[in-house]
C-alpha cells in the first residue's frame, strides 16, 4: 500500500508567481485536504476535495485555488505569491467524508515553499 | 468555530521520566478529538484519537491521552519518554457534523527528551 506522496520536496519563488504543488492520495483514498503549517505554528485547514469537487474551504483567500484528478490526486496552485505563504503546505488524504474512524487522514510529508 | 490551545510551547524533560502534555479545546458543537506527532521533515503521524466510549485512549508509542468534557481537556501522557520521542506534538479537533472533516490544530507542543 502506497502512502501520501507529494512534491516537489522543496520550491523557492519570487513575490507575484504562481506555484503548484501536487498529491497523489493513499490507495482506495478519495478525499484529499490540504493545510499550511508557517513556521512555528500548527496546520491550517484550507480547502477539501472530495471525488473532484470542493467540499469545505477555510479562512484562505480566492487566490489559493484547487483541483482533484478522476485518480483522487489533487494539486494546490497559489497565485500571486506573497512573502507570507513561505510555509510547509501538507496533503492529507481519507476515505469518505465525517468524522468516523474510517475517515482517518493520512498526511504526506509536505512541499516547502520559500517565497523571496 | 472551533480553536484549540496547547499551554506549553516546549517541555523539556529527561529520558524515562513521565510527561504530560496538555490541550484545552474551545467548541461549540461537539467534537473529535486528536493528537499527531511530527518528527523533523516529515508529515504528521497519528498518535491516537477519541470518537467515543471510554475516555481513555490509547495510541502508539505507549502514549495515552484522557478526554476531560467538564473542563474541555484532551491532554496527552507517557509513563516513561524515550529520546526518540522527541519531537513535535499536536492537538487537533474536528466537527461532528456529516459531510466535512476539518481538523484545527494547535500551535504544537515541542518535546525535547535529554539522557
Amino acid at each position: 500500500e502506497t502512502g501520501v506522496t507529494q512534491s516537489p520536496t522543496h520550491l523557492i519563488k519570487t513575490r507575484g508567481q504562481q506555484v503548484t504543488l501536487r498529491c497523489s492520495s493513499q490507495s482506495g483514498h478519495n478525499t484529499v485536504s490540504w493545510y499550511q503549517q508557517a513556521l512555528g505554528q500548527g496546520p491550517q485547514f484550507i480547502f477539501q476535495y472530495y471525488r473532484e469537487e470542493e467540499n469545505g474551504r477555510g479562512n484562505f483567500p480566492p487566490r489559493f485555488s484547487g483541483l482533484q484528478f478522476p485518480n483522487y490526486s489533487s494539486e494546490l496552485n497559489v497565485n500571486a505569491l506573497e512573502l507570507d505563504d513561505s510555509a510547509l503546505y501538507l496533503c492529507a488524504s481519507s476515505w469518505g467524508l465525517g468524522g468516523g474512524a474510517q475517515n482517518e487522514q493520512f498526511f504526506g510529508p509536505g512541499t516547502r515553499l520559500t517565497v523571496l | 468555530a472551533q480553536s484549540v490551545t496547547q499551554l506549553d510551547s516546549q517541555v523539556p524533560v529527561f529520558e524515562e521520566a513521565p510527561v504530560e502534555l496538555r490541550c484545552n479545546y474551545s467548541s461549540s458543537v461537539s467534537v473529535y478529538l486528536f493528537w499527531y506527532v511530527q518528527y523533523p521533515n516529515q508529515g504528521l503521524q497519528l498518535l491516537l484519537k477519541y470518537l467515543s466510549g471510554s475516555t481513555l485512549v490509547k495510541g502508539i508509542n505507549g502514549f495515552e491521552a484522557e478526554f476531560n468534557k467538564s473542563q474541555t481537556s484532551f491532554h496527552l501522557r507517557k509513563p516513561s519518554v524515550h529520546i526518540s520521542d522527541t519531537a513535535e506534538y499536536f492537538c487537533a479537533v474536528s466537527p461532528l457534523r456529516t459531510g466535512f472533516q476539518k481538523l484545527v490544530f494547535g500551535t504544537g507542543t515541542r518535546l525535547l527528551v535529554s539522557p
